[in-house]
């Protein structure tokens, strides 16, 4: 039973270039989520997810940033022209979505991108 | 204010000793709440769900206070390994995104 995975591990980048950021869910979850951690700081909700659709993205920064979950392949969280300040760590948490108020959320073991 | 707070602490405390985490949440209306715990520089881990009735898991117990908004775990008999990084989570309506709070830091010494 593989769990949420989520490639590159580690990615550097120079100020202007883009990110990409993959996750796969776990099998069978169709509902992906997508958070932010900066150094020191707590996680913090960016998007939301389902197959095809954006469900919630209140927490995604409106330029720069971009996500999607396909019907084929993995959620990708897109960051173009990246700064300084979007070194983070980006986890990636999948949910089936369909057991109730306490399913819980898995998660990825994150994406840590620096820019230089 | 924040919606979900913590106490960042650290926490330091003997092996054997009890310690308790609190955490406040400000919207009345959360449905769920969660206790995670992160190791340094890994993911956050389920640690357990906080029912309104309150629930145990071995050394560890949650608690749900929905009249004065706050959630509560309590480690007993803490071991070197429960050293890390508790983090308090509460759901929104409909969309199940989790809000955590900054995290509890807790490091038990031997």
């Amino acid at each position: 039973n593989a769990g949420v995975m989520q490639n590159p591990r580690h990615l550097v980048r120079r100020r202007g270039q883009e990110a990409r950021l993959r996750c796969s869910p776990v099998k069978g979850h169709s509902h992906v989520y997508w958070y932010r951690q900066l150094p020191e700081e707590g996680l913090k909700f960016m998007v939301y997810l389902q197959k095809e659709n954006i469900i919630d993205e209140s927490g995604m920064p409106k330029e720069r940033f971009s996500a999607e979950f396909p019907k084929e392949g993995p959620s990708i969280l897109r960051i173009q022209q990246v700064v300084r300040g979007d070194s983070a760590a980006y986890f990636c948490a999948s949910m089936r979505g369909d057991r109730g108020l306490q399913e819980t959320q898995y998660f990825g073991p994150g994406t840590r991108l620096l820019v230089l | 204010r924040k919606e979900v707070e913590q106490d960042p602490g650290p926490f330091n405390v003997p092996e054997g000793a009890t310690v308790a985490f609190n955490c406040t949440y400000s919207n009345s209306a959360s449905q769920s709440f969660f206790w995670y715990r992160q190791d340094c520089r890994k993911e956050p881990k389920l640690l357990m769900s906080v029912y309104s009735s309150g629930n145990e898991d071995g050394r560890f117990t949650a608690q749900l206070n929905r009249a004065s908004q706050y959630i509560s775990l309590l480690i007993r008999d803490s071991k070197l390994s429960d050293s890390a990084t508790y983090l308090c989570v509460v759901t929104s309506t409909g969309t199940y995104k989790y809000i955590f709070g900054t995290g509890t830091r807790l490091k038990v010494l031997a």
